[in-house]
C-alpha cells in the first residue's frame, strides 16, 4: 500500500507570495491533518480535515488555510508569506473513524521563504 | 491535552536496551499514550500506542503503571539506526480527534 504523498517535497519562495502544498493520503483513509515543524516551535498542529470537512483547527492565523476533496486528498495554502513561515509541513492521514487510530505520516515540504 | 515531560536526549550503545521515561502527570481517564520516532527530513513514524499496563509489538514495548501518570518506551537492542527524535503524546483521540499534540522529544543517540 502507498504511503502518504507530499508534493513538491522543496519550495523556495519570497515574502508576500502565497504558496499550495499538496498531499495525497493512504488509499481509503479519509482524515488529513496538517502540521508544521519549526526548529524553534517543534510540531505544530495546524488543521484537520475529515470528508471534506475541517474537523479541527490549531492556532494559526487565516493566512493558512486548507481544503478537502472527494477523493480525500488535501491541499494547504498560505497567503502573504512571511519570513517565519520557513518550515518544514507534514501531512498525515488515517482512517479517520474511530478517531483513535494512528495518523501515517509523508516525508513533508520543505518550504524557505526569502 | 495532558501535557508530557521527556528528557531532552539520551545516548546509548549498540546492543543495548533503551528505556525513555515520559511524565503525564494530568492524565485523564480517556487518554491514550502514544510514541512516535522521527528520522531528519522525515515525517514522524508511529511506534506503539497504550492505555495502561504493558503493550508490545514487533520494534518495541510501552510500560505503563497503573497511576498512568508515566509511561516508559523500551527498545530492545538498538543499532545506529534507531538514532532519531522520540516523542511521547497523550491525548483523547475519540474526542480530539487527529489533533496530535508533539512535545519536544527525546533525542536519542546510538553509539557504535
Amino acid at each position: 500500500k502507498a504511503g502518504v504523498t507530499q508534493t513538491p517535497r522543496y519550495l523556495i519562495k519570497t515574502r508576500g507570495q502565497q504558496v499550495t502544498l499538496s498531499c495525497s493520503p493512504i488509499s481509503g483513509h479519509r482524515s488529513v491533518s496538517w502540521y508544521q515543524q519549526t526548529p524553534g516551535q517543534g510540531l505544530q498542529f495546524l488543521f484537520e480535515y475529515f470528508s471534506e470537512t475541517q474537523r479541527n483547527k490549531g492556532n494559526f492565523p487565516g493566512r493558512f488555510s486548507g481544503r478537502q476533496f472527494s477523493n480525500s486528498r488535501s491541499e494547504m495554502n498560505v497567503s502573504t508569506l512571511e519570513l517565519g513561515d520557513s518550515a518544514l509541513y507534514l501531512c498525515a492521514s488515517s482512517p479517520g473513524q474511530p478517531a483513535n487510530q494512528p495518523q501515517h505520516f509523508g516525508d513533508g515540504t520543505r518550504l524557505s521563504i526569502l | 491535552l495532558a501535557k508530557t515531560t521527556q528528557p531532552i536526549s539520551m545516548d546509548s550503545y549498540e546492543g543495548q536496551e533503551v528505556n525513555i521515561t515520559c511524565s503525564h502527570n494530568n492524565i485523564a481517564t480517556n487518554d491514550y499514550i502514544t510514541w512516535y520516532q522521527q528520522f531528519p527530513s522525515q515525517g514522524p513514524r508511529f511506534i506503539i500506542q497504550g492505555y495502561k499496563t504493558k503493550v508490545t509489538n514487533e520494534v518495541a514495548s510501552l510500560f505503563i503503571p497503573a497511576d498512568r501518570k508515566s509511561s516508559t518506551l523500551s527498545l530492545p537492542r538498538v543499532s545506529l539506526s534507531d538514532t532519531a527524535v522520540y516523542y511521547c503524546l497523550v491525548g483523547d483521540r475519540l474526542n480530539a480527534g487527529n489533533m496530535l499534540t508533539f512535545g519536544g522529544g527525546t533525542r536519542l543517540m546510538v553509539k557504535p
